[in-house]
């Protein structure tokens, strides 16, 4: 399929190491934020989500970490694996209607 | 199963046409929006809609129109107007809602081209 980040970004890590992947949000009073994974040629997939009443949250071998006062945020990926190889974006709601703001994404790229 | 439907998959638009891309949903999702990715570059909001018979212009919105005549579908029409209309579009939906914080999830894109 084709690539959808042509330039973005890489990240590139071992298969079975531990992945961080970063993103810096612009509103100060955006209160939920959202990670999603993209393979090319394919739409945006959920991964987690967290509200800005909290720091951490904690899925399937995925950790979101939000840090309101540098207004970032941190998808950490445990014992990275061939099949998480796509563009992850992080996504700031910054309206009441749920209207997300998108990160230009970072390519990750598992080698053997 | 419930989730997003987009077609076609590709699509190509001569010069002067207009093109419809479909999409629809069975997730009785109240919210549904269009977005368009370029290469490089994150997802930009075309239009959007919070309920049926409604809409409103995100930050693209020149050269594109949209109905909303069902719940489940939210046409996206690529106008003559759009000179640029080679990219990926993407059609989401939410529960929708004021203050709802809610994720928005996707189909599977449309791949436009110019012929």
């Amino acid at each position: 399929g084709e690539s959808v980040g042509l330039h973005l970004p890489t990240l590139s890590v071992q298969e079975g190491d531990n992945s961080i992947i970063n993103c810096a949000y612009s509103n100060s009073a955006s209160d939920y934020f959202i990670w999603y994974k993209q393979e090319s040629g394919k739409g945006p997939q959920f991964i987690i989500d967290i509200r800005s009443n909290m720091d951490k949250r904690q899925g399937q071998r995925v950790t979101v970490l939000l840090n309101k006062t540098v207004k970032h945020l941190s998808l950490q990926i445990a014992a990275t694996q061939p099949g998480d190889s796509a563009v992850y974006f992080c996504a700031e709601n910054y309206d009441s209607w749920g209207k997300l703001q998108f990160g230009a994404g970072t390519q990750v790229v598992v080698t053997p | 199963d419930g989730g997003i439907t987009q077609s076609p998959k590709y699509l190509f638009r001569k010069e002067g046409q207009n093109v419809t891309l479909s999409c629809e949903q069975n997730l009785n999702h109240d919210a549904m929006y269009w977005y368009r990715q370029d290469p490089g570059q994150g997802l930009r909001l075309i239009y959007y809609s919070q309920i049926v018979n409604d809409f409103q212009k995100g930050d693209i919105a020149e050269g594109y129109s949209v109905s909303r005549e069902k719940k489940e579908s939210f046409p996206l029409t690529v106008t003559s107007a759009q000179k640029n209309p080679t990219a990926f579009y993407l059609c989401a939906s939410s529960i929708g809602g004021a203050h709802s914080n809610q994720p928005q999830h996707f189909g599977d894109g449309t791949r436009l081209s110019i012929l």
